[in-house]
């Protein structure tokens, strides 16, 4: 079974700019969880959507958004990038909602100038 | 605020037991612990998780005190794969979302 895959793997962007991120779940999972891991503050979770719902979301501001298809493919926006945004953004699917168990995908490496 | 906190490292030699500890000493009754470990250059991957008592799974045990203020990971014989960083991580529900709070991990190294 092939696991979680990003798209892009690596992404330079400007400041100001808007960047959308991919993510292919595990065959049959439907929830799609996103997190930043940044050297200073490490992982943290941004939003989980489960059945094309966001279920639960963590504490980003507005300008990070995300959807879920009906495939159960997921995508991440973020608008406005800023220096600090540049981090390795993971994705991570799951059989169930509720953020139990998760698959991670390798990342989306972004990096902002 | 919930929150982890796991010493920045430990080393262990290879074939020998392993105990990584956490300490979470404001969780909720309702917070779950989760264990995943990272790898160099890869996402995370889930070890285990648990609520109140001991539980045991094909890769690790997960110890949780009595008051739930602390917990432990168990790996019952180390090997050199099992080098990693080691997070422990709290699922906790804040205004009617849950979210995982994740510590700053234990870097795990193995010697042979």
């Amino acid at each position: 079974k092939a696991g979680v895959t990003q798209t892009p793997r690596y992404l330079i962007k400007t400041r100001g700019q808007q960047v959308t991120l991919s993510c292919s779940p595990i065959s049959g999972h439907r929830s799609v969880s996103w997190y930043q891991q940044t050297p200073g503050q490490g992982l943290q979770f941004l939003f989980e959507y489960f059945s094309e719902t966001q279920r639960n979301k963590g504490n980003f501001p507005g300008r990070f958004s995300g959807r879920q298809f009906s495939n159960s493919r997921s995508e991440m926006n973020v608008s406005t990038l800023e220096l600090g945004d540049s981090a390795l953004y993971l994705c991570a699917s799951s059989l169930v909602q509720g953020l139990y168990e998760q698959y991670f995908g390798p990342g989306t490496r972004l990096t902002v100038t | 605020d919930a929150k982890t906190t796991q010493p920045n490292s430990m080393e262990s030699n290879e074939e020998e037991p392993v105990h990584l500890p956490c300490n979470h000493s404001t969780i909720s009754g309702t917070d779950y612990i989760h264990w995943y470990r990272q790898l160099p250059s890869q996402g995370p991957e889930y070890v285990i998780h648990g609520l109140t008592s001991n539980v045991n799974n094909r890769m690790a045990s997960l110890a949780i005190a009595e008051d739930r203020k602390s917990s432990t990971l168990i790996l019952h014989r180390a090997t050199l794969r099992d080098a990693a960083v080691y997070y422990c991580i709290l699922r906790v529900t804040q205004g009617g979302s849950e979210k995982l709070v994740f510590g700053k991990g234990t870097k795990l190294t193995v010697n042979p």
